[in-house]
């Protein structure tokens, strides 16, 4: 059981590039989501996912887009990366509105 | 406007300690509080999950308790390792926007226990 797992852990992006952050859960999990973290910041949700086939907005979703076509993946896209865009992005996931489920993060950074 | 804050920022004990970090928030109506422990370049973990009804809740050397009437949360740490070094991060539960169950997330207390 490996929990949430996110690839990749680390990442350089040049301004412009594209890339997807991976996500996946073994603990069929139907609700899944995507956080930023920012030095001195509470972390920010992105998108949301209560099922397979359904997503919606978090607070901070411009210049990002999600899918869920399984149960288990959740992949966060960055279009048009901006240096803006430079964070510690974190997945999750949980039972209904239980306990969070993190995985350890994947650091990006755009020059 | 609905808010959680944390103190202190950070703060360094020696090991073997007893510390107490402060959650206060603002967020109506409450649902729940989590408190979670993130490690240097880790993933939060999750300590607690009181509701409003629970005045206090353990997890081994972590006491949280909760004052639903004043809205405010403290996590004691008893008899603190080194392993304790980390941010506690007060995460609140109610409903935001019209939504329900929206997490608001404090910045967290980084704790340090020194040798």
């Amino acid at each position: 059981n490996a929990g949430v797992t996110q690839t990749p852990k680390f990442r350089i992006l040049k301004i412009g590039q594209s890339m997807t952050l991976q996500c996946t859960q073994d603990m069929n999990h139907n609700y899944m989501y995507w956080y930023r973290q920012d030095p001195g910041m509470g972390l920010k949700l992105i998108y949301y996912s209560v099922g397979a086939g359904i997503t919606d907005k978090g607070e901070v979703p411009n210049g990002y887009n999600v899918s869920r076509s399984t149960t288990e993946d959740f992949p966060l896209r960055l279009e048009l990366a901006a240096p803006s865009q430079t964070s510690v992005y974190f997945c999750a996931s949980s039972q209904g509105t239980g306990e969070l489920f993190f995985g350890e993060g994947s650091r990006l950074t755009v020059l | 406007k609905n808010q959680v804050e944390q103190s202190p920022q950070s703060l360094i004990i020696l090991e073997g300690k007893n510390c107490t970090l402060q959650c206060n928030y603002t967020v109506s109506p409450f649902s729940n509080l989590r408190w979670y422990k993130q490690d240097t370049g880790r993933g939060p973990v999750s300590l607690t999950i009181m509701t409003f009804s629970e005045n206090t809740k353990s997890n081994g050397r972590y006491t949280a308790t909760l004052d639903a009437d004043t809205k405010q949360s403290s996590l004691h740490i008893t008899a603190s390792q080194l392993s304790d070094s980390a941010s506690y991060i007060c995460v609140v539960s109610g409903r935001v926007g019209g939504a329900t169950n929206k997490l608001i997330f404090g910045t967290g207390t980084l704790l340090a226990v020194q040798p």
